[in-house]
């Protein structure tokens, strides 16, 4: 069975950086489209950023596009987003996610991204 | 990409009573790029339906989902409580629906 554990998560002043990661056990990792979804407090679910298998592609939501960067270690099976220049409205709940079928069919449970000074 | 708007916002019933929720395109999808989750409060979401029809491992025959072009939807039967949550369509793996909340009449 597919697991996927974010970590990375915290507290960070406006304008800061933090890398997220999300480390995937369970399939074969460097064959699958990996995603990043995010949800702010008491709100819907936004995409953020994907990334095909072998890291050749990366698309990214306008929201945070030239702010946050995927990528991935398929040695270690992990996922990262780097996320600089951060502001208050990327306070959410970021999660990672196995694409098959155009659709996300394994989530991970989440970490919380604070930004507040 | 499309644009995906969910309606309703909030789909009030009873247990046991049928559910049919919307999703609607801004422009014509492939039906092999629609997907329904559900979550449930403080869970991550939870793929349901997958090409418009096909439903995921595990899900029961209790959610179906239909549609093509611009409209699709999702129909849960027989509402039991664990079905009483939110409910996001999403396009190609990407863009989401704004959400229905089904809760309890």
């Amino acid at each position: 069975e597919a697991q996927l554990v974010e970590s990375g998560g915290g507290l960070v002043q406006p304008g800061g950086s933090l890398r997220l990661s999300c480390a995937a056990s369970g399939f074969t990792f460097s064959t699958y489209w990996m995603n990043w979804a995010r949800q702010a407090p008491g709100m819907g679910l936004e995409w953020v950023a994907s990334i095909k298998g072998d890291g050749s592609e990366k698309y990214y939501a306008d929201s945070v596009k030239g702010r946050f960067a995927v990528s991935r270690d398929n040695t270690k099976n992990s996922l990262y987003l780097q996320m600089n220049s951060l502001r208050a409205e990327d306070t959410a709940v970021y999660y990672c996610a196995r694409s098959r079928d155009n659709s996300n069919d394994w989530w991970g449970q989440g970490t919380l991204v604070t930004v507040s000074s | 990409e499309s644009v995906l708007t969910q309606s309703p916002g909030t789909l009030s019933l009873s247990p046991g009573e049928r559910a049919t929720l919307s999703c609607r395109a801004s422009q014509s999808m492939n039906s092999n790029h629609l997907a329904w989750y559900q979550q449930r409060p403080g869970q991550a979401p939870r793929l349901l339906i997958y090409g418009t029809s096909n439903r995921a491992t595990g899900v029961p025959d209790k959610f179906s989902g239909s549609g093509s072009g611009t409209d699709f939807t999702l129909t849960i039967s027989g509402l039991e409580p664990d079905d009483f949550a939110v409910y996001y369509c999403q396009s190609r793996g990407g863009s989401f629906g704004g959400g229905t909340k089904v809760e309890i009449k």
